[in-house]
């Protein structure tokens, strides 16, 4: 069985520039769920796509956008990048069986450095 | 507002000690609260998951509470060891369970 990967695990970028990460979720999953983490912060969520619908939103800007593709891989987008979200992304995945109660997996996240 | 606070930001006992960190809310209903181990550098991992019918719950050496009239949850760890070293974050669920609200963590040091 395979865990969640993301990708790239480091990333550095320029204010204003676009940024695109990636997330496989792990084996027989279908949903997947975008977090942001701050340095000394839990993790915030951005959005959870199920189906390849966006199935749930957290305070975040239209800015940030994301993709579930029919694999139940998924991206996350963040245009004109501000200083502010320099961060830990992480990606989780779940099965959703119709209950809420599901244990999410995480991946290792990718680190996002906005200069 | 909503809140999730987590008693402390850092906590240190010694080998063999009970570890018992906290977790309170405001201004939330949670049909359920999780409990995640999160080491530096990685993504959080599950351990245990209450549900708010659920006074507690085991798993191994951990041991959660949750009381939903005080709006809180206790998690303990029994006969603690310096692997047990870590962050520990609660959550609870948001938006009819697509969401999980964190809390910021307590920072767990277990001295030998």
């Amino acid at each position: 069985e395979t865990g969640v990967t993301q990708s790239p695990t480091h990333l550095i970028k320029t204010r204003g520039q676009q940024v695109t990460l990636r997330c496989s979720s792990q084996s027989g999953h279908n949903t997947v769920s975008w977090y942001q983490q701050a340095l000394g912060q839990g993790p915030q969520f951005i959005f959870q796509y199920y189906r390849e619908e966006e199935n749930g939103r957290g305070n975040f800007p239209p800015r940030f956008s994301g993709l579930q593709f029919p694999n139940y891989s998924s991206e996350l987008n963040v245009n004109a990048l501000e200083l502010d979200d320099s961060a830990l992304y992480l990606c989780a995945s779940s099965l959703a069986q119709g209950s809420r109660y599901n244990e999410q997996f995480f991946g290792p996240g990718t680190r996002l450095t906005v200069l | 507002s909503q809140k999730i606070e987590q008693n402390s930001e850092a906590l240190n006992i010694q080998e063999g000690k009970t570890a018992t960190l906290t977790c309170n809310y405001t201004n939330y209903s949670p049909a359920y609260l999780q409990w995640y181990r999160q080491d530096p550098g990685r993504g959080p991992v599950f351990l245990l998951l209450i549900r708010e019918n659920e006074k507690e719950k085991r798993k191994e050496r951990l041991k959660v509470t949750f009381d939903t009239t005080l709006k809180q949850s206790l998690f303990h760890i029994t006969a603690s060891q310096p692997a047990d070293s870590a962050t520990y974050l609660c959550a609870l669920d948001e938006q009819a369970g697509t969401a999980l609200i964190f809390g910021k963590g307590t920072t767990l040091s277990v001295s030998s």
